[in-house]
């Protein structure tokens, strides 16, 4: 059993279209977070939630938006996609306490055009 | 604010020669350091951690590293590399069991049979 998920795994798109990644994890963790890797492999984190709440949101664009149904799930909503966004997205989850050990998701290699 | 340099992007080893990579970290406090793998095509995998006490830390694979508070450097070491250890690794610190991961930007390692 994967232990976190994500997807897609690849999704192209073209500029101004809105897109949606999804990822779930069945680990049993209170904690979710998205991170972005960019072309460089440099590795930022985006947000992060606790049981379905927002407790980390870094200088991310608007356009972006996390959702948390539930604490097994974080799916990330990107709003008028720009060439930028091209990206690896990771989703990851940790125990309450132990942000230090995530436990990362293949990751989902967004290609704007 | 805290943050993470690994200063070589790239290292070449031959297969059975030994490995040091190397990372800096800026924080005020005791940090929480950690050593992350990522497999080509994979999210990434904790290799270990660091959080007080002994300053040498055994992880997965046969990977060690070494925390040393008067140069802030952890860097990590393999006596003998492994063709399959061919990926690239990260550090990264936090301030604490709640804090985010802070990543480097990573070191890719090439091994050469």
């Amino acid at each position: 059993d994967t232990a976190v998920s994500q997807t897609p795994k690849y999704l192209v798109t073209q500029m101004g279209n809105d897109k949606s990644i999804k990822c779930e994890q069945n680990l049993g963790h209170d904690t979710m977070y998205w991170y972005k890797q960019d072309s460089k492999k440099f590795l930022k984190i985006m947000f992060s939630y606790n049981n379905k709440e927002l407790i980390i949101n870094e200088t991310v664009p608007n356009r972006f938006s996390p959702k948390s149904p539930d604490k097994a799930h974080l799916n990330l909503h990107i709003n008028s996609l720009e060439l930028g966004d091209s990206a690896v997205y990771f989703c990851a989850s940790s125990q309450e306490g132990r942000a230090y050990e995530q436990y990362f998701g293949p990751g989902t290699r967004l290609t704007v055009t | 604010a805290q943050s993470v340099t690994q200063p070589d992007i790239h290292i070449t080893v031959s297969e059975g020669a030994s490995l040091e990579l190397r990372c800096n970290y800026s924080y005020g406090a005791t940090p929480y350091l950690f050593w992350y793998v990522q497999s080509p095509g994979q999210g990434l995998q904790l290799l270990l951690k660091y959080f007080s006490g002994d300053t040498l830390v055994q992880g997965i694979k046969g990977f060690e590293a070494e925390f040393k508070r008067s140069q802030s450097s952890f860097n990590l070491r393999k006596p003998s590399v492994h063709w399959s250890d061919a990926a690239e690794y990260f550090c990264a610190v936090s301030g604490g069991s709640n804090y985010k991961l802070t990543f480097g930007k990573g070191t890719l390692l090439t091994v050469n049979p």
